[in-house]
C-alpha cells in the first residue's frame, strides 16, 4: 500500500516568499503531523491534527507558520515571508490514531535564499 | 521538559562487529520510546516501540530494549546495508494537547565498512 507522501520533494524560494507544503497521508490514518528537521539534528514537533482540526500546534515557532487538513485528509503547511533560518527538512507523518505509531513521508526539503 | 539524548554521535565499526547505541531520556511519564532508521535524503523509517521497562524487541540484526532511564539498540553482527543514522523518540503520558507528539534525540549516524 501506498505510504505518506510529500510534495514538492525539494523547493528553493527567495526570502519574503510564500511557500505551501503538501502531504498526503496513509489512507484511513486520522492523526497528522508535521516535523521539521535541521542537519544533523532529530525532527522537531511542529502541529498535530486529529481529523480536521489542530489539535496541538505548540510547536509552530510564529505566526508566520500555519497548517490546515480541511477535509481530514490531506494537509498542507504555508510558510509567510518566508526567512534564510526556516530552510530544513519539513516531514510529515500519520498515525492510525494519536497513540499509535507514527510513519513518516521522504520531506520536503525547502531552501530559503 | 522531556529531553532524549542518544550517544555517540557516530559510530564506525566493520562487518560482522556487534555494538549498542544508546538512547536517555527524561519524560514526565512514558507512553512509549520509539526506535526509527534513517538513510540519507529519506523520511525516518519505523522500526520498534517500546513501552514499559524490561520490554525487549528484535528485528533481524537489532534488538532493542528498555529501562526506566534509558534504551539500548543492539545490533548484531552488522552488515554494511544497516548504515544509517538512528533516531530514538519517546511521548509523555499527558492529558489534552502535547500528548501524541514525538520528541526526538538527534541521532547517531552508524556506519558499517565491509
Amino acid at each position: 500500500g501506498a505510504g505518506v507522501s510529500q510534495t514538492p520533494s525539494n523547493k528553493v524560494t527567495e526570502k519574503g516568499k510564500y511557500v505551501e507544503l503538501r502531504c498526503d497521508p496513509i489512507s484511513g490514518h486520522t492523526a497528522l503531523y508535521w516535523y521539521r528537521q535541521s542537519l544533523g539534528q532529530g525532527p522537531e514537533f511542529l502541529i498535530y491534527f486529529q481529523g480536521t482540526g489542530a489539535a496541538d500546534d505548540s510547536g509552530l515557532p510564529n505566526d508566520r507558520f500555519f497548517a490546515v487538513r480541511p477535509e481530514g485528509s490531506v494537509s498542507t503547511l504555508k510558510i509567510q515571508r518566508t526567512e534564510r533560518g526556516d530552510s530544513a527538512v519539513y516531514l510529515c507523518a500519520s498515525s492510525l490514531g494519536p497513540n499509535n505509531e507514527q510513519f513518516f513521508g521522504p520531506g520536503t526539503r525547502l531552501t530559503v535564499l | 521538559e522531556d529531553q532524549v539524548t542518544q550517544s555517540p554521535e557516530a559510530l564506525r565499526l566493520q562487518e560482522g562487529e556487534s555494538s549498542s547505541l544508546n538512547c536517555s531520556y527524561t519524560v514526565s511519564g512514558l507512553r512509549g520510546l520509539f526506535w526509527y532508521r534513517q538513510d540519507p535524503g529519506k523520511g525516518p523509517e519505523f522500526l520498534f516501540t517500546l513501552y514499559s521497562a524490561g520490554e525487549e524487541k528484535e528485528k533481524e540484526r537489532l534488538k532493542a530494549t528498555l529501562t526506566k532511564k534509558e534504551s539500548f539498540l543492539h545490533i548484531t553482527a552488522p552488515k554494511p546495508e544497516d548504515s544509517a543514522t538512528y533516531l530514538c523518540a519517546v511521548q509523555a503520558i499527558l492529558s489534552g494537547a502535547g500528548a501524541q507528539k514525538l520528541v526526538f534525540g538527534q541521532g547517531t549516524r552508524l556506519t558499517i565498512n565491509p
